[in-house]
């Protein structure tokens, strides 16, 4: 039973517009959510996160947007650049556990 | 700061020979160690998780074990390789006071692709 779903594979942007990529889950314990980024043969780093007591978080072009009741996030990249093209995962994590539950990841691709 | 090693980067073996994948962490003490794998159309897999020394806690039975002979090296073994053992092996650490509701995060490793032929 997948926890975390992100349900489109792959999406499409030309440079300049906004990519949009959407996270689901089911787990109601959840209270962090985070996006990695991961390019071709590298780690997954670190992008951006939000706590379950907040709606909004933004860095720069990007924003999480989290909807609990719902049980829904997403990422808004803007403007996309073709350096976004990667894998994105979304991540979750419950007080007191030690780990981190990702998503199948969606794979973005920037075009000029 | 903390770095995190991982190698090899890349390794092909035949069906049935062992496997040994390597983690180390440096510049932090009692981390949280973790092997996730990444095979197509799975995204990213939690295998196994450590808190500490001998501390190893398996996620998903399958043909693979983990070790943690020293604080801040983590192994990934295997006795006979399977060809569903491919794919992309990341290693990964966190502080160890990592509460899974605060502002922490999960840094990885390079990680190592495996292609078992």
């Amino acid at each position: 039973d997948q926890q975390v779903k992100q349900n489109s594979p792959s999406l499409s942007v030309q440079e300049g517009r906004i990519s949009i990529l959407n996270c689901d889950y089911t787990n109601s314990m959840f209270d962090y959510f985070l996006w990695y980024k991961k390019y071709p043969a590298e780690g997954p780093t670190f992008l951006i996160s939000i706590s379950s007591i907040k709606d909004k978080n933004e860095d720069g072009r990007f924003t999480v947007f989290l909807n609990k009741s719902a049980k829904h996030l997403s990422l808004h990249i803007v403007p996309s650049q073709p350096g976004d093209s990667a894998v994105y995962f979304c991540a979750a994590s419950a007080l007191g556990y030690s780990t981190l539950t990702f998503g199948k990841g969606t794979m973005l691709l920037v075009s000029p | 700061s903390q770095t995190i090693h991982q190698w090899p980067a890349t390794l092909v073996q035949p069906v049935g020979s062992p496997l040994s994948l390597e983690c180390t962490v440096e510049g932090t003490s009692n981390p949280n160690l973790y092997w996730y794998r990444q095979a197509a159309g799975r995204g990213l897999q939690l295998l196994f998780y450590s808190v500490g020394i001998g501390q190893i806690s398996s996620e998903v039975p399958q043909n693979l074990s983990a070790s943690r002979p020293q604080d801040r090296q983590f192994i990934l073994s295997s006795k006979k390789l399977l060809l569903s053992d491919s794919g992309f092996y990341l290693c990964a650490w966190t502080p160890r006071q990592f509460t899974g509701a605060t502002n922490e995060k999960l840094f990885f490793g390079s990680g190592t692709q495996l292609s078992v032929l």
